[in-house]
């Protein structure tokens, strides 16, 4: 069926640290896909998006490409900060837009 | 602009109890959609309403409903509350049509149930 899965944490980087968050993607046709951030006692923020295959979001140095071939959406940084740390949700939309599906998310703690 | 507003923020509820959780949605957004986050997972679809119609229902029971008003303010309803029905519960809103089908979430009520 049609799901959302990614990469398990939680993650605990240095400061300055590359990320990587992986996603991946079960689908028919090209849903659009996000990312969303959730930090301590709030509710989701979107980070960055994509409308279609080859699409790069970006925000705030985090960045993610739609990968039609491989029906990923991988979450990069490459210089992580302390204010980083929070709870990365990868998500995707359904094609006719009215419900999203949410990975169950990627906890990222960044130490000085 | 005032973003997606719910209240109250916190409730605390004991089995069998009702609850009722209000979402007010962006300026100009039509359509609410709600979702329930059980800790340490990612947000579940419950449902979605656009013009006071439902447009989307998640794989939820029937003790949970909701209803959209004319200002396009939003409930939902828990009834017979169990005791797994302890989550944040989200509501987003966005602006109906097209491939624009971004969501803006509220913070969340923190139901529990005891």
């Amino acid at each position: 069926g049609d799901s959302v899965t990614q990469m398990e944490g939680p993650v605990t980087l240095s400061e300055e640290a590359f990320l990587t968050i992986n996603c991946t993607y079960t689908a028919t046709g090209y849903p659009s896909l996000f990312w969303y951030v959730q930090y301590p006692g709030e509710g989701l923020q979107l980070l960055l998006k994509a409308t279609k295959a080859d699409d790069k979001g970006s925000n705030k140095g985090f960045e993610a490409t739609y990968r039609k071939e491989t029906t990923s959406f991988h979450l990069e940084k490459g210089s992580v900060q302390v204010s980083d740390s929070a709870v990365y949700f990868c998500a995707r939309a359904t094609n006719t837009g009215n419900q999203f599906y949410f990975g169950t998310g990627t906890s990222l703690t960044v130490i000085p | 602009d005032a973003g997606v507003t719910q209240s109250p923020t916190h409730l605390i509820k004991t089995r069998g109890q009702q609850v009722t959780l209000r979402c007010s949605p962006i300026s100009g957004h039509k359509s609410v959609s709600w979702y329930q986050q059980v800790l340490g997972q990612g947000p579940q679809f419950i449902f979605q309403y656009y013009e006071k119609e439902e447009r989307g229902r998640g794989n939820f029971p029937d003790r949970f409903s909701a209803r959209q008003f004319p200002n396009y303010s939003s409930e939902l309803n828990v009834n017979a509350l169990l005791l797994g029905d302890s989550a944040l519960y989200l509501c987003a809103s966005t602006i109906w049509g097209g491939n624009y089908n971004e969501q803006f979430f509220g913070p969340g009520t923190r139901l529990t149930v005891l």
